[in-house]
């Protein structure tokens, strides 16, 4: 079983339309979580931090459920600027280990 | 932040051959990090290089097709030795920073190194 699992997508929305991503992880002891957004050609970059009491960062809110071993990302309105592959990112509880999910495309369409 | 230089930032390289790629931080760090990114695929692991040790490889990756060098706490080199067409990929130096405080900082990545191997 992988460390992190996400949908793929692609997903392809409106201008303005809200998104969520979601992410599960196997490791119950997982310490951090991040989401990390990768554009064409480009390195990943830190879009992001997730905290047990979730957070938000304008239109991006991020959500931890450690119950259920799940992370998601909402987008509100998005813009055209979000089109990107969103990566979910986790950390063991151990060493220096950060495990990314597969990404999950998301292209906004005027 | 930590700026990463990487380089090259691309290669075209002949089956057999080898080649090394430099990896550069504007400050010291206590481990550097180096990826890989298939096509359509996510990052994996390769090896975590430690200054003044060996680095310490990831399960399906061995130190002799992919040595490792780190001279001191900013600068790193991967070399892929060997190449074949499934080398091609992306490679990605990284760096957590603020260093030393494991899996609480932020990871900074280089631009990456697009190799294509024919």
């Amino acid at each position: 079983r992988k460390e992190v699992e996400q949908d793929p997508g692609p997903f392809n929305v409106p201008e303005g339309a809200t998104v969520a991503f979601n992410c599960t992880y196997s490791n119950s002891a997982s310490q951090s979580f991040f989401w990390y957004r990768q554009d064409c050609r480009k390195e990943p970059k830190l879009l992001m931090s997730v905290y047990s009491s979730g957070n938000e960062d304008g239109r991006f809110t991020a959500q931890l459920n450690r119950a259920s071993q799940y992370i998601s990302l909402l987008i509100r309105d998005s813009k055209l600027s979000d089109s990107a592959t969103y990566l979910c990112v986790v950390t063991a509880n151990t060493g220096n280990q950060f495990y990314f999910g597969t990404g999950t495309s998301l292209t906004v369409i005027p | 932040s930590a700026v990463i230089s990487q380089k090259p930032s691309r290669d075209i390289c002949q089956r057999g051959t080898s080649l090394t790629i430099q990896c550069q931080v504007d400050s010291q760090v206590t481990m550097m990090f180096w990826y890989r990114q298939q096509p359509g695929q996510s990052l994996t692991l390769i090896a975590t290089a430690n200054q003044g040790s060996e680095a310490t490889y990831e399960s399906g990756f061995v130190i002799d097709k992919f040595p490792i060098s780190r001279p001191n706490l900013t600068f790193s080199t991967l070399t892929v030795s060997n190449m074949s067409p499934e080398d091609s990929s992306i490679y990605l130096c990284s760096v957590e920073w603020p260093s030393g405080r494991a899996n609480t900082g932020e990871l900074f990545f280089g631009e990456g190194s697009r190799l294509t191997v024919l």
